[in-house]
């Protein structure tokens, strides 16, 4: 059964920080694996992966993917008290060309002041 | 100002009452989701559509329907047969529905059964 895995689920850091969150696969016929972002309402698009080894960044964030050890790991670096939120990761499988994702758990992150 | 919107916000219902979910989308976006989200599940997909008068179940789909009469709009009605509905319910779109479409969600419905 197709599976991605979060960890940690939750993480509290204070501002300034630097944090690395994890997301791990095991999903057949693998496409990409995206990463969003949600604070209380709609997930909102952060990166797209389909390579390893190629980082992707914006701003202080900054997101890599590793297909031979099947994860990727999303980094925030000088954390401020907006990265607070749900940080998902979602894998796409060549499902019949669907566009299906399978989210995992989540990984809750509050930045204290 | 495109985007998806959801309707309404909050919504509560008695037990045994059906209700249906409000889902449109103006970015002329061929495919649509809907997505439901409990604490510590992430998002499970129960239905999706990748073109109008037509959709497919997706890995939680009993208790609920829904249909595909317009491009734009894709509403989910939760059944009494669902027996747990209470959560939050998130409705997605992208352009063609394939493997390399981003989703773009919106800003989701929190049902509350009392």
């Amino acid at each position: 059964e197709d599976k991605v895995v979060q960890s940690p689920l939750s993480l509290v850091v204070h501002e300034g920080d630097t944090v690395t969150l994890n997301c791990s696969y095991e999903v057949t016929n693998f496409r990409s694996l995206l990463w969003y972002k949600q604070e209380k309402k709609a997930p909102t698009f952060l990166f797209m992966l389909t390579s390893s080894g190629i980082e992707k960044k914006s701003g202080r964030l900054s997101s890599i993917l590793d297909k031979k050890e099947l994860f990727s790991i999303l980094n925030i670096t000088a954390t401020q008290t907006g990265d607070s939120a749900i940080y998902l990761c979602a894998v796409v499988p060549w499902s019949g060309n669907t566009g299906k994702l399978i989210f995992g758990q989540g990984t809750t992150l509050q930045v204290k002041p | 100002d495109g985007g998806i919107t959801q309707s309404p916000k909050y919504l509560f219902r008695k037990e045994g009452q059906n209700v249906t979910l409000s889902c449109e989308q103006n970015l002329n976006h061929d495919a649509m989701y809907w997505y439901r989200q409990d604490p510590g599940q992430g998002l499970r997909l129960i239905y999706y559509s990748q073109i109008v008068n037509d959709f497919q179940k997706g890995d939680i789909a009993e208790g609920y329907s829904v249909s595909r009469e317009k491009k734009e709009s894709f509403p989910l009605t939760v059944t009494s047969a669902q027996k747990n509905p209470t959560a939050f319910y998130l409705c997605a779109s992208s352009m063609y529905g394939g493997s390399t479409d981003t989703q773009y969600f919106g800003p989701g419905t929190r049902l509350t059964v009392l």
